[in-house]
């Protein structure tokens, strides 16, 4: 079965480190990718995704993720995190398969920041 | 902006109720989905629906039931609540297969089954 593997649950930074949040899918077909962002307390929310084109793809608030087909990966990078990047982040996968737009989504890293 | 509301934000049901979560967008979307969220589990697919009266089962459809009457509503329905449904309901939308599939999430549905 398809499915999509963030393998860090939790992750604990200091404000300034530099953030990679890995991601991992199981499908040899064509795919899209995202990466969502749940702030406490509010709405999951679309950061990046890719489609097709330049594999490195930008993201609101300085994040970016680039697509590596070779290694079926799709990593979350930030070059300086803040505190307010505190939050969860969902890997997700659409599979163009079924008459819906079926999302497979990753169990989530939750990331920590210190102030 | 799209809007996805969901009728309420937090719930308190007794073991053995019939629970209703009702989920509303208005961006004239035709596919709904019904996700449970709980930690360490990410977002699991209950059910989701590709129109109108239509319906396929997601991942974990047992205890559940969903009805799509209008195509702006989505309803989740627990026939017989249990402590095991416990969890954060999350209701999404996203439009036809031409555009770019991405999801609008509701806020959420805090459920708690004593």
């Amino acid at each position: 079965a398809q499915s999509v593997s963030q393998h860090n649950h939790h992750v604990i930074l200091s404000e300034a480190a530099s953030l990679e949040l890995g991601c991992n899918y199981s499908y040899g077909g064509t795919v899209n990718l995202f990466w969502y962002v749940q702030y406490p307390g509010q709405h999951l929310q679309l950061l990046l995704k890719y489609f097709s084109g330049d594999p490195l793809v930008k993201g609101i608030k300085g994040f970016e993720a680039e697509f590596i087909k070779s290694k079926f990966s799709f990593n979350l990078r930030k070059p300086s995190v803040q505190w307010s990047d505190t939050a969860e982040y969902f890997c997700a996968v659409t599979l163009p398969y079924s008459s819906a737009s079926k999302i497979i989504f990753g169990s989530g890293t939750r990331l920590s920041i210190r102030p | 902006d799209v809007k996805v509301t969901q009728s309420s934000r937090y719930l308190v049901k007794r073991t053995g109720e019939k629970v209703f979560l009702e989920c509303v967008q208005d961006m004239d979307h035709e596919n709904m989905f019904w996700y449970r969220q709980d930690p360490g589990l990410g977002l699991r697919l209950i059910y989701f629906s590709y129109d109108v009266k239509m319906k396929e089962k997601g991942d974990i459809p047992e205890g559940y039931s969903v009805s799509r009457e209008k195509k702006e509503r989505f309803s989740l329905i627990l026939e017989s609540a249990s402590t095991n449904q416990t969890s954060m309901y999350l209701c999404a939308s996203v439009g036809d297969r031409g555009t770019s599939y991405e999801q609008y999430f509701g806020p959420g549905t805090r459920l708690t089954v004593t």
